[in-house]
């Protein structure tokens, strides 16, 4: 079975560049989550989705980050105009949908803002 | 106050030691609680869930106490292969999962 996936695997742009990531869950899982992560840090949720509702995006910036998960599966995450503390790994996971399921995550984005 | 705490750490200690790791977690409306494993630039893996009567899973031994509202992790035995940072999840029974920022063992011959 195919994992989470996500590209690109390295992004680097300079400051007030847009910049997007894709990811594509395992199949069959309804619950997407973004997450950003910094170095020495746990994952911190930016949004979560079940199917296509985003049921809690209270942590997400919204005045420069977007997302979107359309029919309920792939979903793109989006920056714009990227700052240099976005600099980090982004990282996308989905589960089947309950609260007690694993979450399986893809490799991740590693963002670098110069 | 972060919601998921845990020690940084880093543990260091040598093979074959038994290591124990806590979390804390402050939303009572906690409901399901997992460790997982994060090796050095990879990304986060399910190492086990967290029973409320404690679980185990060869060397690895998980409980919760939800009157104090903290998980353990144990490791007995441990490997060379064990380093890497264990993080402690909570969820909500609404399906909000919150991340501790993990704690760094590394296991020496």
């Amino acid at each position: 079975e195919a994992g989470v996936v996500q590209s690109p695997r390295y992004k680097i742009i300079e400051k007030k560049q847009p910049v997007a990531f894709w990811c594509n869950p395992i199949s069959g899982h309804n619950t997407l989550y973004w997450y950003l992560q910094n170095l020495g840090q746990g994952p911190e949720l930016l949004i979560r989705y079940e199917n296509e509702e985003a049921v809690d995006d209270s942590q997400l910036p919204k005045d420069r980050f977007s997302a979107e998960r359309l029919k309920g599966v792939d979903s793109t995450l989006k920056i714009q105009p990227a700052e240099l503390g976005d600099s980090a790994v982004y990282l996308c996971a989905s589960s089947p949908g309950e609260v007690r399921d694993e979450q399986f995550f893809g490799p991740g984005t590693r963002l670098t803002v110069l | 106050r972060k919601e998921v705490e845990q020690d940084p750490g880093p543990f260091n200690v040598p093979e074959g030691a038994t290591v124990a790791f806590n979390c804390t977690y402050s939303n009572s409306a906690s409901q399901s609680f997992f460790w997982y494993r994060q090796d050095c630039r990879k990304e986060p893996k399910l190492l086990m869930s967290v029973y409320s009567s404690g679980n185990e899973d060869g060397r690895f031994t998980a409980q919760l106490n939800r009157a104090s509202q903290y998980i353990s992790l144990l490791i007995r035995d441990s490997k060379l292969s064990d380093s890497a940072t264990y993080l402690c999840v909570v969820n909500t029974n609404a399906g909000k999962s919150t991340f501790g920022d993990g704690t760094t063992l590394t296991v020496k011959p």
